[in-house]
């Protein structure tokens, strides 16, 4: 059974950067599926922040795209999340999820870890 | 940049029908788009109930349903149960990569 689960940070400094990590267990990395980063700020919707194929290959959020870097480690089996000069607009929950193509769907997710900014 | 529409509320009586919508700010939503679907409690990480348009993951009810109607993506509940109460989120693919959520509908089931 593939779960995935977010660790990092719970408060993180305006103008810092947000680090996190998303582990992955009961399958591989190396598959054939793509990586994703998703948030949702206390009390409203969700917003995809991106992906990463395990070639290292990757798509954002073009409102995001300046400060977000995602990356992969095969060797650990974990991809991770980097948002730089972040806000207070960036508090949020985050989840890790696994994208199935060709249907684009988030198939299994992480159960979120709550981020704030704040100093 | 297109936003991904979908009503803010919705209520249905237990036993009722109610069909969810997710829509463009421009143009029509088509297959190519792969619409998604997902439902999501207080706490709770998202779960996937559709994808593909009309493929029901793993689990999931038969009373759940996608379609495209007209330019639209829909979510059909055939005989709402109470705890269908919950958060319903469409996911359109842009292309390139790159996905959008709709703003999601908040289900009353009273």
């Amino acid at each position: 059974q593939l779960q995935l689960q977010e660790s990092g940070p719970g408060l993180v400094k305006p103008s810092g950067t947000l680090s996190l990590t998303c582990a992955v267990s009961g399958g591989s990395i190396t598959s054939s599926d793509w990586w994703t980063f998703i948030r949702q700020p206390p009390g409203k919707g969700l917003e995809w922040i991106g992906e990463i194929y395990h070639s290292g290959t990757t798509n954002y959020n073009p409102s995001l795209k300046s400060r977000v870097t995602i990356s992969v480690d095969k060797f650990k089996n974990q991809f991770s999340l980097n948002l730089i000069s972040v806000s207070a607009a960036d508090t949020a929950v985050y989840y890790c999820a696994r994208t199935l193509t060709p249907a684009n769907h988030f198939d299994h997710w992480g159960q979120g870890t709550l981020v704030t900014v704040s100093s | 940049q297109t936003v991904v529409t979908q009503e803010p509320s919705f209520s249905v009586s237990p036993g009722g029908t109610v069909t969810l919508t997710c829509g463009l700010s421009s143009g029509s939503v088509s297959t190519s788009y792969y619409p998604s679907w997902y439902q999501q409690t207080p706490g709770q990480a998202p779960r996937t109930l559709i994808y593909n348009t009309n493929t029901r993951s793993s689990g999931v009810p038969d009373r759940f349903s996608g379609s495209i109607l007209g330019n639209k993506a829909a979510l059909t509940i055939t005989g709402a149960q109470a705890d269908d109460e919950s958060d319903y989120y469409c996911v359109l693919y842009m292309g390139s990569g790159i996905s959008v959520f709709g703003g999601g509908t908040k289900l009353t089931v009273l």
